[in-house]
Order: structure tokens, then sequence, then C-alpha cells
């Protein structure tokens, strides 16, 4: 079956960049979607279809993919950043989620 | 505006069924696909399978093959999900999801209901 590899944590400062990988043989050939999840709350969808943003998601918020990674990327992470990420691609009719990625702002 | 509101809490016995309702409002029922996705005590996000609420059709996890089935009812915007042979291992938090795009199967998940707690334990 089709996997999404994530890291468990990515930690960044205050104010700077954070970077969020989502690795798969090939992924750069699918649509990736990708959701935040604070704790007790449903996920937000807030990239999708590699880096397309939601009207009510911030700018900061953007998206790229290469060859076998794609990336979440926040620019300026905030406070209210902090919170679980999940990748999320179709594979075969299928949904298939990535682990997570739990950030921490620093 | 578009809102899925999920029925409460459930606790059952292992063996046993449940049937989880999401009442969908706000759009055209029968345009979007629906999906249930599950998560797990302080785990990640699990897809257990969509309907379409046009025709009722519906695709499952093969994980949930047999064990699972989504079902419709179009006058009152309703969707179920019912899962049967319950482990303690289904345990976890049911979430009713609208795809984003009208028709589209494979599309990004947009609309979340607030989620259903399912609890089996003996």
């Amino acid at each position: 079956s089709f996997e999404l590899t994530q890291p468990l944590s990515v930690s960044v400062a205050l104010g700077q960049t954070a970077r969020i990988a989502c690795g798969a043989n090939n992924i750069g050939y699918r649509n990736v979607n990708w959701y935040q999840q604070n704790p007790g709350q449903a996920p937000v969808l807030v990239i999708y279809r590699d880096n397309n943003r939601p009207s009510e998601i911030p700018e900061r918020f953007s998206g790229s993919t290469s060859a076998n990674t794609a990336t979440l990327i926040i620019n300026g992470a905030q406070a209210g950043d902090e919170a679980d990420y999940f990748c999320q691609v179709w594979d075969s009719s299928t949904v298939v989620f990535g682990g997570g990625t739990r950030l921490t702002v620093l | 505006q578009v809102q899925l509101v999920q029925s409460g809490a459930e606790v059952r016995r292992p063996g046993a069924s449940v049937k989880v309702s999401c009442k969908a409002s706000g759009y055209t029922f029968t345009e979007y696909f629906l999906h249930w996705v599950r998560q797990a005590p302080g785990q990640g996000l699990e897809w257990v399978g969509w309907i379409n609420p046009h025709n009722g059709g519906t695709n499952y996890a093969q994980k949930f093959q047999g064990r699972v089935a989504m079902t419709r009812d179009t006058p009152i915007t309703i969707v179920y999900m019912e899962m049967t042979s319950l482990r303690s291992d289904d345990t976890a938090i049911y979430f009713c999801v609208r795809s984003r795009d009208r028709w589209l199967i494979e599309g990004p998940l947009d609309t979340w209901g607030q989620g259903t707690l399912l609890i089996v334990s003996s």
C-alpha cells in the first residue's frame, strides 16, 4: 500500500519559516493536500492540490512539491500555528494520510 | 454556511454494532461526496470510506470491507456509518467530511464534522 512519511515533530522559532515534509515515491505526480489539527478539534484544510490555499487560510501558508517530497511551508510562524499537520493524497481510489507532524513554535 | 453535525458519543461492548449519523446543511446534499475518517486516541487520521449521496454508491478502505456500511437518507440530508463486530481498537473519534469539489471523488476534504467519540470496551 502507498505510504506517506512525515517527521514526528518539527520546531520553529517564532516568526521564522517552518517546513514540514511529506515523503513518498513519486509524490510529485500526485495532488497533495495538507490539514492542520489543533488539540481537541477537527482538522482544517490549509493547502490543497499542492499549493492552493482556501480563502480563509492566511497567506503565510504555502506548499511545494518535488519528485519525492511535498512540503508545507509556514512563513513567519506564529504561536497559533502550533498544531498537528497531516499530508494526504489519493491512491487507487482511496485516501491516504501521512502519520502527522507536531509543529512546535518556540 | 456548509455544516456537518454528527450524532453524540457512543459506548459499545466488543462484538456489538454502532450507527453514527451526520446531518449536512448549507449546500446541495447530492452534489458532494461524503467521507468518514477516524482518529484513535493520540494517533493519526485513518480513512474509512466514502459515500456518493447522489446514488448511494460507496467505497470502503480494504481494512473495513465487510464490517462497515455507509448509507444516506436524501430527504433529510443525513448520511450514516454503521460498523459491526466492534473491537477495542475501533475506539476512536469518527469524523464525517465533505469533499471540496462538486461531483469529484478524488479531491481534497473540505468541511469536517465535529466528530463522534466511539468507545468500545467490555
